[in-house]
């Protein structure tokens, strides 16, 4: 699996839109990008994932570069309870009835969303 | 809420204590799955459930042995544990069927160790 870089920390301001990087320069064409973010003492909340097109759920959007190389993730309107760890992952998709899909966590970015 | 329960929610035990965590899902999915958070430290995984069948072990020691009986319930037993053993132990549940990697967590249980 590729591995990914994300900066450990960054700040917004409540309202303003978060964009999160994140870098995974050595993805492979078959590989997906997923986001998770864990709010303290929580457990980990599936946000969003893809492969090369942009998406958009109710949450955030999803914006890969046309090289793969780099995603962003953008909260669009952030409020407080944004505030969380997120995590950037990449993988394979399993194939039907896989052994198990199993994730392996980064260090992630903790978003501060501030007043 | 995510269909995902977890209890209890907070477990104090003794190092010779035996303890159980417990999992429920009601999502209808057919994966799941133990991670452990320890203080400033990412998720590990620990076990995996699919179709009922453990199909990853990622070395565990064996004082944490685990227990699926169906597709909905997974169990965490707990004997003769460190204080290292102190963390928080998360359920998540999949459609392992899909091939996704979208996992449903459960709240957690805060493990402490004494």
């Amino acid at each position: 699996d590729a591995k990914t870089t994300q900066p450990p920390s960054m700040d917004c301001a409540e309202g303003r839109a978060a964009n999160l990087p994140c870098n995974h320069s050595t993805i492979s064409g078959n590989e997906y990008v997923y986001w998770y973010r864990q709010i303290h003492s929580q457990g980990p909340q599936y946000i969003i994932h893809g492969l090369k097109n942009n998406e958009t759920n109710e949450m955030a959007s999803l914006i890969i570069t046309e090289d793969r190389k780099s995603s962003t993730l953008i909260l669009p309107h952030a409020t407080l309870r944004d505030t969380a760890v997120y995590y950037c992952i990449v993988r394979v998709m399993a194939p039907p009835y896989n052994a198990g899909n199993m994730l392996t966590f980064g260090g992630g970015t903790r978003l501060m969303v501030k007043p | 809420e995510t269909g995902v329960t977890q209890t209890p929610r907070h477990l104090v035990m003794g190092m010779t204590n035996k303890k159980s965590l417990k999992c429920e899902q009601h999502l209808g999915h057919n994966a799941m799955y133990w991670y452990k958070q320890s203080a400033k430290k990412p998720l590990e995984l620990m076990f995996v459930y699919s179709l009922e069948e453990r199909v990853e072990n990622n070395s565990v020691p064996s004082r944490f042995s685990p227990e699926c009986p169906n597709s909905s319930h997974l169990f965490l037993h707990l004997h003769t544990l460190q204080p290292e053993d102190s963390a928080l132990y998360l359920c998540a549940s999949s459609q392992a069927l899909l091939g996704t990697y979208e996992q449903y967590f459960g709240p957690g249980t805060r493990l402490t160790v004494t």
